[in-house]
């Protein structure tokens, strides 16, 4: 079956300018994860959505960092008025059900963000 | 804070040796896995460790688990040019759905 997709691949931006991320989860996962990975990098955990409970943004950066998830499927990471020292690749993961007994995260291919 | 580090961080192997990349964590989990990543590409899930001693084998890779320690192997046998990527360590907060905490990485280079 259909992946984690994520759009798009590539973003180059101008610094202050606002972009917006998508993530198509798998059908029928009800966690999703957003993660930022600069190069050379572990991944750093942002924010996480399960079902309809308030999502946990305890990770994200600043302000300036938002997201949403419409429907309990498609979601969009927002960045607004966009830093040099944001530029990274944000991946997208689903997992099936709260974690645990094997439920992992399955990750898309990531959006390579670029601040000029 | 949960805090995972693994090590080495970087690897070089000849074709055919045999080599250990671990991972150690600071606080109980319930959870720890796995991934592949290949250059530009996304993570790729290996193993899922679930219990104190559960041991998973795929082709030239075994992973192990010792919650008591802290600790997760990853166990390379006979390597070959077709496991070189970069192997990432997760681990899961007890009690918790919410995100996994990664080590930084270990770039293992599989010498001909």
């Amino acid at each position: 079956g259909a992946g984690v997709s994520q759009s798009p691949s590539n973003k180059v931006t101008e610094k202050g300018k606002d972009v917006e991320l998508r993530c198509d989860p798998i059908s029928g996962h009800t966690a999703l994860y957003w993660y930022r990975q600069s190069l050379g990098q572990g991944l750093e955990f942002l924010i996480y959505f399960q079902g309809n409970s308030a999502p946990d943004k305890s990770g994200l950066p600043s302000d300036r960092f938002s997201a949403e998830r419409t429907g309990g499927s498609v979601s969009t990471l927002t960045i607004q008025r966009t830093q040099q020292e944001d530029s990274a690749v944000y991946l997208c993961a689903s997992s099936p059900l709260q974690l645990g007994a094997g439920n992992e995260q399955y990750f898309g291919p990531g959006t390579r963000l670029t601040v000029t | 804070e949960l805090k995972v580090e693994q090590n080495p961080l970087f690897l070089s192997m000849q074709e055919g040796k045999n080599y250990t990349i671990y991972c150690n964590y600071s606080t109980t989990s319930d959870r720890l896995y796995w991934y592949r990543q290949d250059p530009g590409k996304s993570l790729e899930s290996l193993f899922v460790l679930l219990s104190n001693g559960a041991v998973k084998q795929e082709g030239r890779l075994m992973a192990s688990l010792d919650t008591k320690a802290r600790l997760s192997t990853l166990h390379i046998t006979a390597a070959v040019h077709d496991l070189s990527a970069t192997y990432f360590c997760a681990v899961g907060t007890s009690g918790s759905a919410r995100q996994l905490t990664f080590g930084s990485g270990t770039q293992l280079t599989v010498l001909p």
